[in-house]
């Protein structure tokens, strides 16, 4: 089967720094996708990782390490509207193949 | 980015009605739409990959018979729930490919469905 694992849940306080890990053993990888989810929404898109290294996009970075099945989401500056679920997603094979989501990281920013 | 829409955004219905729900790119053709669902305090899970003009693709566990999944063009695919019971309650969020290698997909804003 295919296994995804993140953390449940972790706190911040505003303008630190949070990491969120995902780690996962799947059949197959053609790319690492994290999205960021509000209560009640729809996964919005934050960043799409297929080779290993550092993506930076804003106060948002994806890093992913194939050979060692491993990604994290760096958030900087936090700010009370990260507040939201994110989401670690695996594509398995070619493109048009279904994403396999990990369970989600709860993250709760406070004053 | 690309613009998926889906229809209705909410619906609350009795047990045993069938409830249709309508997944729109509005801005690109998507070979390929996926639906997914989503419990309370869950991650997405997969239910079906559709892909326009032949039969979708079901995930083991999920009733072919019961998720019906019709996409007759490359911008609109719908899922029918049918004989919905309290348990079917869930959110349901379709997503869509745009382009043929390119991996990104993107998601409609959900339908909660509620079954009384």
């Amino acid at each position: 089967g295919q296994n995804i694992d993140q953390p449940t849940e972790m706190t911040a306080t505003e303008g630190a720094i949070v990491q969120i890990n995902c780690t996962y053993q799947t059949s197959g990888f053609n790319g690492l996708f994290w999205y960021q989810q509000h209560a009640g929404e729809a996964p919005t898109f934050l960043s799409y990782n297929v080779l290993d290294g550092l993506e930076e996009k804003g106060r948002f970075s994806s890093f992913l390490s194939r050979s060692k099945g491993y990604s994290y989401l760096l958030l900087k500056e936090l700010q009370m509207k990260d507040s939201a679920s994110y989401l670690c997603a695996v594509i398995l094979r070619e493109a048009g193949t279904a994403l396999i989501f990990g369970k989600g990281t709860t993250l709760s920013v406070s004053s | 980015g690309a613009v998926v829409s889906q229809h209705p955004s909410r619906v609350i219905c009795k047990s045993g009605t069938s409830v249709k729900i309508e997944c729109r790119s509005l801005d690109f053709q998507a070979t390929t739409m996926f639906w997914y669902r989503q419990f309370p305090k869950q991650s997405l899970m997969l239910m079906a990959t559709s892909n326009e003009g032949s039969k979708a693709t079901y995930e083991q566990g999920v009733e072919k018979d019961k998720f019906l999944i019709n996409h007759a063009s490359l911008t609109l695919s719908t899922l029918t729930v049918t004989s919905a019971h309290p348990e079917d309650s869930s959110f349901y969020i379709c997503s869509a490919r745009a382009g043929v290698s390119y991996n990104e997909q993107f998601f409609g804003p959900g339908t909660r469905l509620t079954v009384l």
